[in-house]
């Protein structure tokens, strides 16, 4: 089991460019989630989706868009790059809604220039 | 709202030392606590949990004892190794609604030999 992938690794953007990060899991969770960790601050959810098809906002939504394409997959879309957005995302994912335990990607390292 | 403050780092010891790392929380229900651990260049994982006042968390010979009347949980382990350098993140859930796990900022541990 390859557990939570996420691509790219890295990632260099200028302000105003779009990407979207993908994240896929094996483990057949329902629950999926995006994390950004900032220095000093954390990891801080963005966007989560406790089962395919629902998505909900988490505490710092702002900028961002979000896809649960299905069972394995939940991306997370930036529409136009701010410097501010500069971090490292984690997505993540648990077996059910309130799991306890939840399993981490090893993250995607976003500069916006 | 609910949130985990922890001990800022960077920690530095020598291998066989004594670690605490402390942790402590505000939170106005009941909640679960966690602590993850994060290696380089890797996501973070689940290291111990307590789930209600007094229960100890253990595991890999690091334990945390949950007291509500502190408001604290505190890592700690007798006897570091230099494989246990890694940034270490205290959390908390609110017991309710697992899709808001609040993190603190992260300790840095690194253990010399």
């Amino acid at each position: 089991n390859a557990g939570v992938t996420q691509t790219p690794k890295f990632q260099v953007l200028k302000t105003g460019q779009s990407m979207t990060l993908q994240c896929a899991q094996d483990m057949n969770h329902n629950s999926m989630y995006w994390y950004r960790q900032d220095p000093g601050m954390g990891l801080r959810l963005i966007y989560y989706s406790a089962s395919e098809g629902t998505t909900d906002k988490g505490e710092v939504p702002n900028g961002y868009n979000v896809s649960r394409l299905n069972k394995r997959e939940f991306s997370l879309r930036l529409e136009s790059a701010a410097p501010s957005q500069t971090s490292v995302y984690f997505c993540a994912s648990s077996e059910v809604p309130g799991s306890d335990e939840q399993f981490f990607g090893p993250g995607t390292r976003l500069t916006v220039l | 709202g609910d949130s985990v403050t922890q001990m800022e780092g960077p920690v530095t010891l020598s291998e066989e030392a004594f670690l605490t790392i402390n942790c402590t929380y505000t939170a106005t229900g009941y909640p679960s606590l966690f602590w993850y651990v994060q290696y380089p260049g890797e996501g973070l994982q689940l290291l111990l949990k307590a789930t209600k006042a007094d229960d100890k968390g253990s595991n890999k010979g690091f334990e945390a004892t949950y007291r509500k009347e502190t408001t604290s949980f505190h890592l700690e382990k007798g006897s570091v190794q230099v494989s246990d350098s890694a940034v270490y993140f205290c959390a908390l859930s609110d017991g309710l609604n697992n899709n808001d796990m609040r993190f603190g900022a992260g300790t840095r541990l690194t253990v010399k030999p």
